[in-house]
């Protein structure tokens, strides 16, 4: 069955550090891959996502692509900041049936 | 437009009591979830619904219960509620297709005693 596998946290990193959280996954055909936030306290919202292979997705400067030859779609930024202390959820939704999630990574960012 | 809203926000409960945790979204969406997270366990999916009128047990269904009462509302039931049981519930929505996000709702923090 499908798959995803993340990075294990947590992850501490000081103010303007750069970030990558490692995601691959395992699938059967095209998925498309999601990048997920939940602030403390919060439900989950959706960060970026990509369709189709060598698409990138971003927002608020983070980034991700899919690479379907490494089955990958890490998340990056270049320079993160205390208010990106999240869990973040990497997700892929196959053609048919339901949404699979990773275990989450914990990022803190200390100033 | 609320998005997927959830109540109550917070529960404590005797173990063997009963309580059932409404979900709706407003967005018409034809597929709903139910998950539930717990330190260091990620999300595990309980039930969903791909459209009105079908639910499909997830990956933890024991000792839930579910109804699609239409397409806007999805609620989960305990029948007999045990201390494995607490957790934070979050519901969830979707269009249906491979390029849809789905859509979570605030949660609901149960205490099971």
């Amino acid at each position: 069955g499908d798959s995803v596998t993340q990075m294990e946290g947590p992850v501490t990193l000081s103010e303007e550090a750069f970030l990558t959280i490692n995601c691959t996954y395992t699938a059967t055909g095209y998925p498309s891959l999601f990048w997920y936030v939940q602030y403390p306290g919060e439900g989950l919202q959706l960060l970026l996502k990509a369709t189709k292979a060598d698409d990138k997705g971003s927002n608020k400067g983070f980034e991700a692509t899919y690479r379907k030859e490494t089955t990958s779609f890490h998340l990056e930024k270049g320079s993160v900041q205390v208010s990106d202390s999240a869990v973040y959820f990497c997700a892929l939704r196959p053609n048919a049936g339901k949404s699979t999630f990773g275990d989450g990574t914990t990022l803190t960012v200390k100033p | 437009n609320a998005g997927v809203t959830q109540t109550p926000k917070f529960q404590v409960l005797k173990t063997g009591q009963s309580m059932t945790l409404q979900c709706a979204q407003d967005m018409n969406h034809n597929s709903m979830y139910w998950y539930r997270q717990d330190p260091g366990m990620g999300l595990r999916l309980i039930y969903y619904s791909a459209s009105e009128g079908t639910t499909d047990k997830g990956e933890v269904p024991n000792g839930y219960n579910v109804s699609r009462l239409n397409k806007r509302e999805f609620s989960l039931r305990l029948e007999s509620a045990a201390p494995s049981q607490t957790s934070v519930y979050f519901c969830a929505s979707s269009d249906s297709g491979r390029a849809y996000e789905q859509y979570f709702g605030p949660g609901t923090r149960l205490t099971v005693t």
